[in-house]
C-alpha cells in the first residue's frame, strides 16, 4: 500500500512564499503529481515530478527526492486566488500505475 | 481542452435507491477513473478502467459497481445507496502519462 502525508492547513500573507511538504512510502514509485483544488471545484493539474529535482512553471515550482521519499510544492508571490486545497498525488507502478492522493492541503492567504 | 463531463452536479437519492452516476470523456483516452471526495479523507479511489468492458477495484468498491461499455462512458452504480454514500464523486480520465483530468464533480446525498 501507499502511505501519503501533507499537512492540514496552512496559512500565508499575500506577496509571501509557502512550501507545502509531502512524505510518502511507495513500493513502485512512478511519479508524483500536484493538484490545485478550489472550493466546490474539480481539481487541476499543476505540476508532474518522476525524476529528482526541481520543476518551475512560473510562480509554482515542485521538488522531489525519491531516495527521501519527498516532494514539496513552493508556491511565491502570493495571490489571494491561490487559496485553494492543494493535493500531492503518487503513481504506483505495483497498483497498475493509478495514482493515491494525500489528503490535501488548504491554504488560507490572508491581505 | 480536454472535456470531462458528469450527467448531474447534485443529487438527493433515499436509502435503498439504486443510483447511476454518468461520466463521458471527449479526448480519446484509454484510462477512467471514479474517486470519492470526503473532508479529511481526500481522494479515495473507487474504481477504475483501462480499456472498454474492463474494470479494477480501487481502494473501496464496496457498495459500488462501474460499466464501460464505450470507451468515452465510464458509468458508477450503487445498487442500494445508504447515508455511508452521501459525498461528492469524481470522475477522472487520464492520458499515458497518469496526468488525470477530472469531471466537475456529482454531489450525493443519500437520506
Amino acid at each position: 500500500g501507499q502511505n501519503i502525508d501533507q499537512p492540514t492547513e496552512m496559512t500565508a500573507t499575500e506577496g509571501a512564499i509557502v512550501q507545502i511538504n509531502c512524505t510518502y512510502q511507495t513500493s513502485g514509485f512512478n511519479g508524483l503529481f500536484w493538484y490545485q483544488q478550489h472550493a466546490g471545484e474539480a481539481p487541476t493539474f499543476l505540476s508532474y515530478n518522476v525524476l529528482d529535482g526541481l520543476e518551475e512553471k512560473g510562480r509554482f515550482s515542485s521538488f522531489l527526492s525519491r531516495s527521501k521519499g519527498y516532494s514539496y510544492l513552493l508556491l511565491k508571490e502570493l495571490q489571494m486566488k491561490d487559496s485553494a486545497s492543494y493535493l500531492c498525488a503518487v503513481r504506483d507502478l505495483t497498483a497498475g500505475n493509478k495514482l493515491t492522493f494525500g489528503g490535501g492541503t488548504r491554504v488560507l492567504v490572508k491581505p | 481542452d480536454v472535456k470531462v463531463t458528469q450527467s448531474s452536479r447534485y443529487l438527493v437519492k433515499r436509502t435503498g435507491e439504486k443510483v447511476f452516476l454518468e461520466c463521458v470523456q471527449d479526448m480519446d483516452h484509454e484510462n477512467m477513473f471514479w474517486y470519492r471526495q470526503d473532508p479529511g479523507l481526500g481522494l479515495r479511489l473507487i474504481y477504475f478502467s483501462y480499456d472498454v468492458k474492463m474494470k479494477e477495484k480501487g481502494d473501496i468498491p464496496e457498495g459500488y459497481s462501474v460499466s464501460r461499455e464505450k470507451k468515452e462512458r465510464f458509468s458508477l452504480i450503487l445498487e442500494s445507496a445508504s447515508t455511508n454514500q452521501t459525498s461528492m464523486y469524481l470522475c477522472a480520465s487520464s492520458t499515458s502519462t497518469g496526468e488525470l483530468f477530472f469531471g466537475e464533480g456529482s454531489r450525493l446525498t443519500v437520506l
